[in-house]
């Protein structure tokens, strides 16, 4: 079975802090996502990967980065958080690279981050 | 741009009552059509697909037709269990992004004894 894990099930951290969220898959899929997700609206992708060192803007990069050493990594950092950065962080993987069409992305439990 | 509506929840049924959650898109061309389920404390699983117009995706006894007439993908059960209580989105592919998904706002259903 495809395994997506989360470095951390829920987080606590202060307004202005650095924020890493890592994602580990063990599945060697090329493409990694980080969703965010808020009632009512869904998830909303932040950031895509679709190779190591890739990444690609999703709907709502703003106030985050990501980083791809490793192909089975994929990090979500928060330069500087902000309270209107609480929420669930999901993070999927999915094969296919760039060109390829998918249509399965397999998902990590999620991590609630509260920003105090 | 593409989009995707759910009905609003949540949705509270009895044990063995037949469930619809709602589900219409906004896209051009021929999509892909997805639910995905997400049982608590958990991340998102695929519950079914469908690809292309008229086609029936089932499992574990839900059902959904892609409808493209009416551009709708809304899904079904016959007779709903406890277990079956989570959050539901609906999702799409479009046909010119081989790897991006668009989720609906997600749909909570609660099955009470």
């Amino acid at each position: 079975d495809v395994k997506v894990t989360q470095s951390s099930r829920y987080l606590v951290k202060r307004t202005g802090e650095k924020v890493f969220l890592e994602c580990v898959q063990d599945m060697d899929h090329e493409n990694m996502f980080w969703y965010r997700q808020d009632p009512g609206l869904g998830l909303r992708l932040i950031y895509f990967s679709y190779d190591v060192k890739m990444k690609e803007k999703g709907d709502i990069p703003e106030g985050y980065s990501v980083s791809r050493e490793k192909k089975e990594r994929f990090s979500l950092i928060l330069e500087s958080a902000s309270t209107n950065q609480t929420s669930m962080y999901l993070c999927a993987s999915s094969t296919g690279g760039l060109a390829g069409r998918t249509d399965t992305q397999y998902f990590g439990p999620g991590t609630r981050l509260t920003v105090l | 741009g593409d989009s995707v509506t759910q009905m609003e929840g949540p949705v509270t049924l009895s044990e063995e009552a037949f469930l619809t959650i709602n589900c219409t898109y906004t896209a051009t061309g021929y999509p892909s059509l997805f639910w995905y389920v997400q049982y608590p404390g958990e991340g998102l699983q695929l519950l079914l697909k469908a690809t292309k117009a008229d086609d029936k995706g089932s499992n574990k006894g839900f059902e959904a037709t892609y409808r493209k007439e009416t551009t709708s993908f809304h899904l079904e059960k016959g007779s709903v269990q406890v277990s079956d209580s989570a959050v539901y989105f609906c999702a799409l592919r479009p046909n010119n992004a081989g790897n991006m998904l668009t989720f609906g706002g997600g749909t909570r259903l609660m099955v009470k004894p």
